[in-house]
């Protein structure tokens, strides 16, 4: 079935660093690539989208890439503040599809 | 603007008793809508899906169930809880023709 698989499970990072979080997914046919950040105790939140045609997006400090050859795609966040610490967790899905397949999350520890 | 709603926030519940949580959505129509898992410290665990009303996809066996008796209302149910149970319970939006999701609040179930 359709599996998305995403690393490191830990990244701990000193304050002013940059953090980069990968993902691999399966389904060839996925074009929609979410990331979500979900701070302690609260819901995930959507901080970040690329879609298939796209390469690159970027949004202030952060920005995803996208290698549809490889099925791989990457979070960077740069320059790296104390409120980034949160798990980040990146998805797939397809056009036509009723599910988003979640990475298993990433637990960012950015240190001041 | 589209809100999610879940309630309650917390709920502490003993084993074998009954459960039920609901979830309504304010602003859109047709939505697919999902139950979520979140065991503490872990992922995402996608438990129900319903692209319409009366339809309901489960993606894992077990002692829960859900019901979608009107086009914005999603309800989780249990006849009798485990203590596996215990968890963060996540609703989700998707609008029909789009692909991001958005999450509500949560329901914070601690089974003892």
């Amino acid at each position: 079935g359709e599996n998305v698989e995403q690393h490191p499970s830990t990244l701990s990072v000193q304050e002013g660093d940059s953090a980069v979080i990968k993902c691999t997914y399966s389904d060839s046919a996925s074009n929609y690539f979410p990331w979500y950040k979900q701070e302690l105790g609260k819901r995930p939140q959507l901080i970040i989208d690329i879609r298939s045609n796209v390469g690159e997006k970027k949004d202030q400090r952060i920005a995803v890439t996208l290698n549809k050859t490889a099925k791989h795609f990457s979070l960077h966040i740069t320059e790296t503040q104390p409120e980034d610490s949160a798990v980040y967790f990146c998805a797939a899905s397809r056009t036509g599809g009723f599910k988003t397949i979640f990475g298993a999350g990433t637990r960012l520890f950015v240190k001041a | 603007s589209q809100t999610i709603h879940q309630w309650p926030a917390t709920l502490v519940q003993p084993v074998g008793s009954p459960l039920s949580l609901e979830c309504t959505v304010e602003g859109t129509s047709n939505p697919n809508l999902y139950w979520y898992r979140q065991a503490a410290g872990r992922g995402l665990q996608l438990l129900f899906y319903s692209v319409g009303i009366g339809q309901i996809s489960s993606e894992v066996p077990q002692n829960l169930s859900a019901s979608r008796p009107q086009d914005r209302q999603f309800i989780l149910s249990s006849k009798k809880l485990l203590l596996s149970d215990s968890g963060f319970y996540l609703c989700a939006w998707r609008p029909g023709l789009q692909e991001t999701q958005y999450f509500g609040p949560g329901t914070r179930l601690l089974v003892l």
